[in-house]
């Protein structure tokens, strides 16, 4: 099944401190998954991707970790800024490119 | 790059009349994706095409509900009649399929209000 609720978790960190925002999937058999992000009033906006046969990929601040074993993905962000605030989503990629979405998380920066 | 681009941008009508939202994909892109995103569902994948050619509809809601591509470059989404169940944002989409890196590219989206 997919994992789509009706209330957002909302992670609230202080400017300059480490984010963690973490994702469960459901679908065992996904190999690709992605992270997005989005602003108020704006599409998503892709962040990072990582494949099945990797266990973390790095970006700059960004650092995506997948346990296949208990189908678990978390986003780390260092040094988050008041920037970063948006809802973060993650999302599972079914074949041809097929999306699937989480539900998302509110990230709150405080200055 | 002008990114993919959607119109309107916000649209407010009366149930049962015709909607028609539009989307011009990225040059070069080869695939197309209308999701539907609210409150209470979340980010909804309502159709995908892979050059031109729909490839799986299952999340269209219902018969009211069509999405054309005339041609590779521009797309539509039609609800006719709406309803105000129908209120919500729709995004759309395009990527590259083969060789790509699955990076599906948004557009800002419109919003749909039914009174």
């Amino acid at each position: 099944g997919e994992s789509v609720g009706l209330h957002l978790p909302t992670l609230s960190v202080q400017e300059g401190d480490n984010s963690i925002i973490n994702c469960a999937y459901s679908n065992s058999a996904s190999d690709y998954f992605i992270w997005y992000k989005q602003e108020s009033g704006k599409g998503p906006q892709f962040i990072i991707d990582i494949r099945s046969n990797m266990d973390k990929r790095q970006g700059q601040r960004v650092t995506v970790l997948l346990n296949k074993t208990v189908k678990h993905l978390s986003l780390q962000i260092a040094a988050t800024q008041p920037g970063d605030s948006a809802v973060y989503f993650c999302a599972e990629n079914r074949g041809g490119n097929k999306l699937v979405f989480g539900a998302g998380t509110i990230l709150r920066v405080k200055s | 790059d002008a990114g993919v681009i959607q119109s309107p941008r916000h649209e407010v009508t009366e149930m049962g009349q015709e909607v028609t939202l539009r989307c011009k994909l990225i040059s070069g892109h080869n695939s197309l994706f209308w999701y539907r995103q609210t409150m209470m569902r979340g980010l909804e994948l309502l159709i995908y095409f892979n050059n031109n050619v729909p490839i799986d509809d299952s999340g269209m809601p219902e018969d009211r509900f069509s999405a054309k591509m005339p041609n590779a470059s521009f797309s539509t989404l039609k609800i006719q009649p709406s309803e105000p169940r129908d209120s919500a944002v729709y995004f759309c989409a395009s990527s590259v399929v083969q060789g790509g890196t699955g990076e599906l590219f948004f557009g800002e989206g419109s919003r749909l209000t039914v009174l």
